[in-house]
Order: C-alpha cells, then sequence, then structure tokens
C-alpha cells in the first residue's frame, strides 16, 4: 500500500526541540523528492522544506530557514525533520509529502500523509 | 497574507456549478507556473485535484477542471455533490520567494 505515516508530534515549550518521522511504504522512496509542509489550526498550508532523493539537496522556507533541517533515511524508507528553537507560530500540523518533479520547477505534491501535531507552548 | 489570493468560502446548491479563483503576480502565475489543486475534506489531509493547469489525477470524477490566464487561475466543479464539501487550495512555485506556495483555502459549503 503507497502510504505516508508521520510520528513524533507533540507538547513542546518554546525553544524546544523536537524531532518528526515519516515513514514511506509501496514505492521506491529513492526515487523521489520529499517535503515538509505544514498547516496551523483554523489556517492554510505553508511549504517548509524538501529533500532530493539521494538526500544531497535541500532547501527551506525563509520561515523556518536555520531552525529546521531536512534528512531522509533511504535504506528505512524514513523522512525527518528536526526542529529546534521553536516558537508558538510553529504550532501546526506537520505532513510530509512525496512531490512530482517531472518539470522543471513546477512541482505538485502527490501523495501526503495523516500529518502529526506539534504545540508549541509559550 | 497568501501570495495567492483565494476567495474565504464560495457555495452552490446540489448540482450546480461554482467557480474558485487563485489570484497570484508575476513571479508565480504570471510567470509561467503551473497551478495545482488540492481538496482536503475535513479532518484529513489534502489531496491533489488538479495537476499542471487542467490534468485530473485517475480517480478525480471529471465534473473538477482548472483554467488559467494571466496571473490567475480557476477551479470549476460541476453538477456539485454534498461529498464536494470541503476546503480547496491552489499552489504554485514563486521565483521571487524560491518557495512553493500555496493559496489561503477555500471553504465550499454545498447547500
Amino acid at each position: 500500500q503507497v502510504q505516508l505515516v508521520e510520528s513524533g508530534g507533540g507538547l513542546v515549550k518554546s525553544g524546544g526541540s523536537l524531532r518528526l518521522s515519516c515513514a514511506a511504504s509501496g514505492f521506491t522512496f529513492s526515487d523521489y523528492y520529499m517535503s515538509w509542509i505544514r498547516q496551523a489550526p483554523g489556517k492554510g498550508l505553508e511549504w517548509l522544506s524538501y529533500v532530493s532523493g539521494s538526500g544531497s539537496h535541500t532547501n527551506y522556507a525563509d520561515s523556518v530557514k536555520g531552525r529546521f533541517s531536512i534528512s531522509r533515511d533511504n535504506a528505512k524508507n524514513s523522512l525527518y525533520l528536526q526542529m529546534n528553537s521553536l516558537r508558538a507560530e510553529d504550532t501546526a500540523v506537520y505532513y510530509c509529502a512525496r512531490a512530482d518533479v517531472v518539470l522543471g520547477l513546477n512541482w505538485y505534491f502527490d501523495l501526503w500523509g495523516r500529518g502529526t501535531l506539534v504545540t508549541v507552548s509559550s | 497574507q497568501s501570495v495567492l489570493t483565494q476567495p474565504p468560502s464560495v457555495s452552490g446548491a446540489p448540482g450546480q456549478t461554482v467557480t474558485i479563483s487563485c489570484t497570484g503576480s508575476d513571479s508565480n502565475i504570471g510567470a509561467g507556473f503551473d497551478v495545482h489543486w488540492y481538496q482536503q475534506l475535513p479532518g484529513t489531509a489534502p489531496k491533489v485535484l488538479i495537476y499542471r493547469d487542467n490534468n485530473r489525477p485517475s480517480g478525480v470524477p471529471d465534473r473538477f477542471s482548472g483554467s488559467k490566464s494571466g496571473t490567475s487561475a480557476s477551479l470549476a466543479i460541476t453538477g456539485l455533490q454534498a461529498e464536494d464539501e470541503a476546503d480547496y487550495y491552489c499552489q504554485c512555485y514563486d521565483n521571487s520567494l524560491s518557495a512553493w506556495v500555496f493559496g489561503g483555502g477555500t471553504k465550499l459549503a454545498v447547500l
């Protein structure tokens, strides 16, 4: 079954750290770029970061650059997001998503996990 | 404030047609980047509905269609059904931000 399952969310204090994981199954994980996307309560979607299939290329949204770090372990079919210096505004459901990168920068996200909730208390 | 602007809500009666607009700028839609649309049913993850302006993944009914012109794009839903009640988001690449951006989302109510 083709799916993504996130884990690692929870309650953390402002300034703290958390590591999210995303387990992939049903497809050749290493063939795909992967992203993290979040949704604050009652709000819209915000792209955060991507990592290439090999793990050699990464990029971040300005809102998390320098605080969050994306990585992957293709042997374990897993994606990670290390989140440091967390702020109240980082409170959101965090989704991992598979990216279709066939046409230049015209990426879209064709497979999503169910998300994991991160709550940052001030 | 989202880079792509959508109406907060739209509504229609069963069987009717509704359109959801997505207005961008010269750094995203107007630059020629593809627009994609997602449907998020209550309590679930987003699902791609339309990709590359006007393409439907397998399993998406042909009641859903996308179009693009200038700095705007639209999602049309014909023959509205109760199960279409959801939030809809447009998405594109923005070359000023060097990031993939989403609209603020539109809540569709089927009356």
